[in-house]
């Protein structure tokens, strides 16, 4: 129940073209999902979040799509560029709980050129 | 700001031996967490501090110990290295929940890649 699943765990799409990354959770108590980024020798790092009262939130090229009644959750990368290439990972957490954060398993997106 | 900071940045340790992992941050917040990242598996939550002098365990603790002395520090240490701690570790750090105690964004040093054979 505390899982939250991720796929596809790799991508690949062309210069322009729209990535989408999808999570899955059980947990109907989880009030925050982010989106994390990283890039090779890094650590990840805050791309966008959504709490549950909202059904999308856009920042830039970076949606976030939610279905609270499907349980589901996805990130839309609009216009790929090759420098958005990274591993991308979802995550889910429940107020109240010392902000830990369940992890998907990560997908790693190539953009061609 | 630095942000979060890790040392070192890598490791080889052999089977037994022992380390401390540092974490610092200069943010002043008030969580820090510790997480080690395998391949295909995410990243999975080892220990955790609300605070000084305040620990918990996560979802994989065993083999792991912390301590929480100041508020920028939060060292993870290695007891008796064996290779399934073969891993990269992420030392992360966030401030208290806002105004409806609802959780804020963690920030990620940049890892500390341990080998051990």
């Amino acid at each position: 129940q505390q899982q939250v699943k991720q796929s596809p765990q790799s991508l690949i799409v062309q210069k322009g073209g729209i990535s989408i990354i999808n999570c899955a959770y059980e947990n109907t108590a989880f009030d925050y999902f982010p989106w994390y980024q990283q890039f090779p020798g890094k650590g990840p790092a805050l791309l966008i979040a959504i709490r549950p009262d909202v059904s999308e939130k856009k920042e830039g090229r970076f949606t976030i799509s939610f279905n609270k009644s499907a349980k589901q959750f996805s990130l839309h990368i609009m216009d790929s560029q090759p420098g958005d290439s990274a591993t991308y990972f979802c995550a889910a957490s429940w107020s109240g709980n010392t902000g830990k954060l369940i992890f998907g398993q990560g997908t790693t997106l190539q953009v061609k050129p | 700001n630095a942000g979060v900071t890790q040392t070192p940045k890598f490791r080889i340790l052999k089977i037994g031996q022992s380390m401390t992992l540092q974490c610092t941050q200069d943010m002043n917040h008030n969580y820090m967490y510790w997480y080690r990242q395998d391949p295909g598996m995410g990243l999975k939550l080892i220990y955790y501090s609300v605070g000084a002098g305040i620990t918990d365990k996560g979802e994989v603790p065993n083999g792991y110990n912390v301590s929480r002395s100041t508020t920028e520090d939060f060292p993870l240490r290695l007891e008796l290295a064996a290779p399934s701690q073969t891993s990269v570790y992420f030392c992360a750090s966030s401030p208290l929940g806002g105004r409806l105690g609802r959780n804020q964004p963690q920030h990620f040093g940049d890892g500390t890649r341990l080998s051990i054979l």
